[in-house]
């Protein structure tokens, strides 16, 4: 099935190096979402893409994090100077324009910071 | 600031128990979803409500949404082991596009 895919699906870098997360989404789907979840916790909302409209970067915790949707399909999450806090599980989730609080996530990125 | 409460944050029971999740806000939600987290894998989609007083049933899951559309609930019953996970809700509010996410819920149920 054509879900969402992500890679890669675990990446270990070490402190200070930059890294590129890479998000598939549903074909088809307008709305692309990024979210952070660390060790047992809830989800924390980063960046949403929408169509062709500026994306809301207000969840981004800081401008070492940016993210970019080429030809509103693909979506990477980069993260600069990464420090240990980022270690964490990087969700990509899409939707439907017309209902975009439905949304299909994908298995994550798993990036741990040594 | 939006904020989703979601209670209790653990909960563990015996398979065949029944068990109730809620989730609450001071914000009125256009919609709200229910999601499914099992390790190492991303949220599941459950269900989503619309409409003050809603009920919707998916086999042994009940969900409701508050009359009022502030707040929801969970109700599990004869819980089986494969309901193990975190369960996660998410409100809508159109007029800001935005989605909020509960903490969520971990349960465990002991076979």
């Amino acid at each position: 099935g054509a879900g969402v895919s992500q890679s890669p699906s675990n990446k270990v870098t070490e402190k200070g190096k930059d890294v590129e997360l890479r998000c598939d989404p549903i074909s088809g789907h307008t709305a692309l979402y990024w979210y952070r979840q660390s060790l047992g916790q809830g989800l924390e909302f980063l960046i949403y893409f929408q169509g062709n409209s500026a994306p809301d970067k207000s969840g981004l915790p800081s401008d070492r994090f940016s993210a970019e949707r080429t030809g509103g399909s693909v979506s990477t999450l980069t993260i600069q100077r990464t420090q240990q806090e980022d270690s964490a599980v990087y969700l990509c989730a899409s939707s439907f324009r017309g209902r975009v609080y439905e949304q299909y996530f994908g298995p994550g990125t798993r990036l741990t910071v040594t | 600031t939006q904020l989703l409460e979601q209670s209790p944050q653990f909960l563990s029971i015996q398979e065949g128990e029944n068990l109730t999740v809620y989730c609450n806000s001071s914000s009125v939600f256009s919609s709200l979803q229910w999601y499914r987290q099992e390790p190492g894998e991303g949220p599941v989609l459950l269900v989503t409500v619309v409409t003050g007083g809603e009920v919707k049933k998916l086999k042994r899951l009940t969900f409701q949404f508050g009359d009022a559309r502030k707040d929801s609930s969970l109700h599990i019953t004869a819980a089986q082991p494969g309901d193990t996970g975190l369960y996660l809700c998410a409100g809508y509010i159109i007029r800001d596009d935005k989605i909020i996410f509960g903490k969520g819920t971990r349960l465990h149920i002991l076979p």
